[in-house]
This record gives C-alpha cells, sequence and structure tokens, in this order.
C-alpha cells in the first residue's frame, strides 16, 4: 500500500496568513493526489483533485501543487472558516489511502 | 442542488448485518460512480470500496480490510447507492460517509459527499 504523510500534524496561525501544508507519498502517484477539509462534526469536503485543479465552488485562496511524491496544499489570507483538518488523499492505486491530516487551528 | 444522503447505521453485534443506503437527488445518478468511505472515532479516513458506472462496467473494488464482507451496489432507477456489510467486526465501527465520483482518464475523483451515518458493532 501507498503510504501518506502529511507535515505538520497540528499548526496554529491568525486570520489573513498563508498557511502551506506538505504531504508525501511513499511511491510515485503521478498527479493523482486530492485534498479534503474537514470540520468537527462534519463530513470532509473535496477541495482538489489532480494535485492542482480546484473543485466547483471553492475559494480561489486554496491551491495546490507536486508531483510524483511531493504536494502542498496552501491557503493564502485565512479565512475564520478555513480553521478545520485538512488530508490529502493518493487515487493512483488501490487501495487508496489518506494522510494522517493536518489541523489548522487559531493561533 | 447536488445531495448524497446516508442511512442505515445503528448499534449492531459482532458477526450480524447492516445495510447502508445512500439516497442521492440533484444529478444523473448513472453517470457517476459512488464510493464508501468511513472514520472510526477519532481517527483519520479510510477508503472502503466504489462502484463503477455501468458505461464502465459496473465494477467494483474494495479494501482489503473488507473484501469479501461488504458489498457495494446500486439502483440507477431509484438514485441510490447501497453498501452491504456481513460478518461485522468491532472494528467496523465508524461513520460512514458516501461520495459522488467522476471516474474515468483522470482516475476516481470525489466530488461531493454524504453526511455520513455511524456504525458501532458492539455486544
Amino acid at each position: 500500500d501507498i503510504q501518506m504523510t502529511q507535515s505538520p500534524s497540528s499548526l496554529s496561525a491568525s486570520v489573513g496568513d498563508t498557511v502551506t501544508i506538505t504531504c508525501r507519498a511513499s511511491q510515485g502517484i503521478s498527479n493523482f493526489l486530492a485534498w479534503f477539509q474537514q470540520k468537527p462534526g462534519k463530513a470532509p469536503k473535496s477541495l482538489i483533485y489532480a494535485a492542482s485543479s480546484l473543485q466547483s465552488g471553492v475559494p480561489s485562496r486554496f491551491s495546490g501543487s507536486g508531483s510524483g511524491t511531493d504536494f502542498t496544499l496552501s491557503i493564502s489570507s485565512l479565512q475564520p472558516e478555513d480553521f478545520a483538518t485538512y488530508y490529502c488523499q493518493q487515487y493512483n492505486n488501490y487501495p487508496f489511502t489518506f494522510g494522517p491530516g493536518t489541523k489548522v487551528d487559531i493561533k | 442542488e447536488v445531495q448524497l444522503v446516508d442511512s442505515g447505521g445503528g448499534l449492531v453485534k459482532p458477526g450480524r448485518s447492516l445495510r447502508l443506503s445512500c439516497t442521492t437527488s440533484g444529478f444523473t445518478f448513472g453517470d457517476y460512480a459512488m464510493s464508501w468511505f468511513r472514520q472510526a472515532p477519532g481517527k483519520g479516513l479510510e477508503w472502503v470500496g466504489y462502484l463503477r458506472t455501468k458505461s464502465y462496467g459496473g465494477t467494483t473494488q474494495y479494501a482489503a480490510s473488507v473484501k469479501g464482507r461488504f458489498t457495494i451496489s446500486r439502483d440507477d432507477s431509484k438514485s441510490i447507492a447501497y453498501l452491504e456489510m456481513n460478518s461485522l467486526k468491532t472494528e467496523d465501527t465508524a461513520v460512514y460517509y458516501c461520495t459522488r465520483d467522476l471516474f474515468g482518464s483522470g482516475g476516481l475523483v470525489i466530488t461531493d459527499w454524504g453526511q455520513g451515518t455511524l456504525v458501532t458493532v458492539s455486544s
């Protein structure tokens, strides 16, 4: 199975900050990488697919990049509604696997 | 508006069965693959399996942890996806989510999630 790691596991930031989350795959996955946002007690929300393509309706302050094994999710001008846990997921190989999550909370 | 409503969860004893439903509206159900994911209490997300559209053969893929015990099916006439869970184990306790997916040359892209339904396996 492909192992996904994320760093940091948590971070504290202020409204207006830019934050970057890193996701690494244990082997190359081309650009078959998605990012999800989850708030406590809620279902995940799809943010990005194919490493850098925004899902419909996702604000442009979210951006993704990377290919192969190393990927990043950036959130510019952090808004109050962005405080949540973020997961990366590879869908290049079965089983599809997720990173452990990065919790973004308010400083 | 795209809607996915997960239902059917509850408390069940180990070894028993349960069927979850994902009732959808707002899109042409037959054009989309459907997946199930789960999240154990306080844990991360885990892929359970998915079902392709009939145009892609209606075939399925499952995680090793559920293969042979869980079955995903769909009723395109009712716009409902199902997750049949047999021989349930305590480690299957989780919130289960269905998703609407696009499947093609770009792989399986999750576009929307249901709200989740909690399955608790306990004696």
